[in-house]
């Protein structure tokens, strides 16, 4: 069975362009989380679909944006980048549950320059 | 800050002896997961442990959860150079939903 999918691998933009990286849950998974990791640094929650709602969001500005579509993918978008949005972008899936653990894709890297 | 906060943050032991990482958090929690994460990819869910739980054991590894202390520790036994890694505990608050919050993380280096 495919784990969590993530595309690109890697992706370099400039400086206030705009980025959309997607993901692809585990069969019958239909929570999606987003995950920023910054060079060094722990994981930020981002955003967080069940069902194509979005359910929480993490301390980011409003150009950071998702969606979760029908069949459960999701797409990160970020507007306007900025140099500070280099890093790894990590998805992960997992049923909707409290005492459910998450799988994670190989991550999205991306580069502003 | 709720999150997680690995101790050590990095690690460096020989092959054979133990790794012991110790995570704290600061509000009560449902349950609290241990995670892998080899050179910047993606992570790999080692174990989770519910706040009723005190202890958890899965092949080498062996968890503990203290929530008066509101502390959990890692430990790696017997470990190995492919264990060389970067360990994060996360936490499901309580009322947190699914929502995983992830501490800083604690580097590990085993050498041969």
């Amino acid at each position: 069975e495919a784990g969590v999918t993530q595309s690109p691998t890697h992706l370099i933009k400039t400086r206030g362009q705009q980025a959309t990286l997607r993901c692809s849950p585990i069969s019958g998974h239909t929570s999606v989380y987003w995950y920023q990791q910054a060079l060094g640094l722990g994981l930020q929650f981002l955003l967080w679909y069940d069902e194509g709602e979005e359910r929480n969001r993490g301390n980011f500005p409003p150009r950071f944006s998702g969606r979760q579509f029908p069949n459960y993918s999701s797409e990160l978008n970020v507007n306007a980048l900025e140099l500070e949005d280099s890093a790894l972008y990590l998805c992960a899936s997992s049923f909707l549950g409290r005492d459910t653990e998450a799988f994670f894709g190989q991550g999205t890297r991306l580069t502003v320059v | 800050s709720q999150q997680g906060e690995e101790d050590p943050q990095a690690l460096s032991i020989q092959e054979g002896e133990n790794a012991t990482m110790n995570c704290s958090y600061k509000t009560s929690i449902n349950n609290l997961q241990w995670y892998r994460q080899n050179s910047g990819r993606g992570l790999v869910h080692l174990i989770l442990i519910r706040s009723n739980e005190r202890e958890k054991h899965s092949g080498r590894l062996r968890v503990t959860l203290d929530t008066s202390k509101k502390s959990s520790s890692l430990l790696i036994t017997a470990s190995r150079a492919a264990d060389t890694a970067s360990y994060f505990c996360a936490i499901i608050l309580t009322g947190g939903g699914n929502k995983l919050t992830f501490g800083t993380g604690t580097q590990l280096k085993v050498e041969l």
